[in-house]
């Protein structure tokens, strides 16, 4: 069965330093893979998504992330967080078959000090 | 603007008394889906629509109905709401065209609360 594990429920840093949030997938055919984020009392945005070709995706907001299929990994960073990058960040993969389903991660919480 | 659009927002209601959200998006997307997002659990789908009056379970469908009678409106339905259902409501569009179909718009959510 597919699967996401976002490693870290709630991951604090500080005001310009380097955002990392971890996301470790399996899957039995080749995935699509997403990260979505959400801001407080809204819906979910989508930052970036790998589909095929080049294994470093980059999103908006200065985020990017790389796919590494040998760790089956889709780590999402950002180089110096802002204090607007406080929210829910999802992780998620594309499930098998046709039916358009997501599979989502538990989701990670970023703090941003100042 | 390309947008899915929930209403209502926010609702509490009581044990038994039915209840529908509804979904609307204008992106003129084939597919639809809803999710649920419960804390510690993300999201889980609930139903989903390929198109108009082809619709099919998620992962968590019991307690739930839906209906695509149109190609822009998928409501969800709570025909005898429980406490378990209280939850934060997703709607999700995408185009259902392979490759796309996983790239998916999301609504605004709907918290609801069952007492």
């Amino acid at each position: 069965a597919q699967s996401v594990t976002q490693l870290g429920s709630h991951v604090s840093v500080s005001e310009g330093a380097l955002v990392l949030l971890r996301c470790n997938y399996s899957s039995s055919v080749p995935p699509y893979l997403f990260w979505y984020v959400q801001y407080p009392n809204q819906g979910l945005q989508l930052l970036l998504k790998y589909t095929t070709g080049a294994t470093l995706v980059k999103g908006i907001n200065g985020f990017e992330a790389e796919f590494k299929k040998s760790e089956t990994s889709f780590h999402l960073t950002k180089p110096s967080a802002h204090m607007s990058d406080a929210a829910e960040y999802f992780c998620a993969v594309s499930a098998s078959g046709n039916t358009g389903k997501l599979i989502f991660g538990q989701g990670t919480t970023l703090q941003v000090k100042p | 603007e390309a947008q899915v659009t929930q209403n209502p927002r926010y609702l509490i209601t009581v044990t038994g008394k039915k209840l529908t959200v509804t979904c609307s998006q204008n992106m003129n997307h084939e597919y639809m889906s809803w999710y649920r997002q419960d804390p510690g659990l993300g999201l889980r789908q609930i139903y989903y629509s390929m198109n108009v009056e082809v619709t099919d379970k998620g992962d968590v469908p019991e307690g739930y109905k839906v209906s695509r009678k149109e190609k822009r409106n998928f409501p969800l339905i709570l025909e005898s709401p429980s406490p378990n259902q209280t939850s934060l409501y997703f709607c999700a569009s995408s185009s259902g065209t392979s490759g796309s179909i996983h790239t998916q718009y999301f609504g605004p959510g709907t918290r609801l609360t069952v007492l």
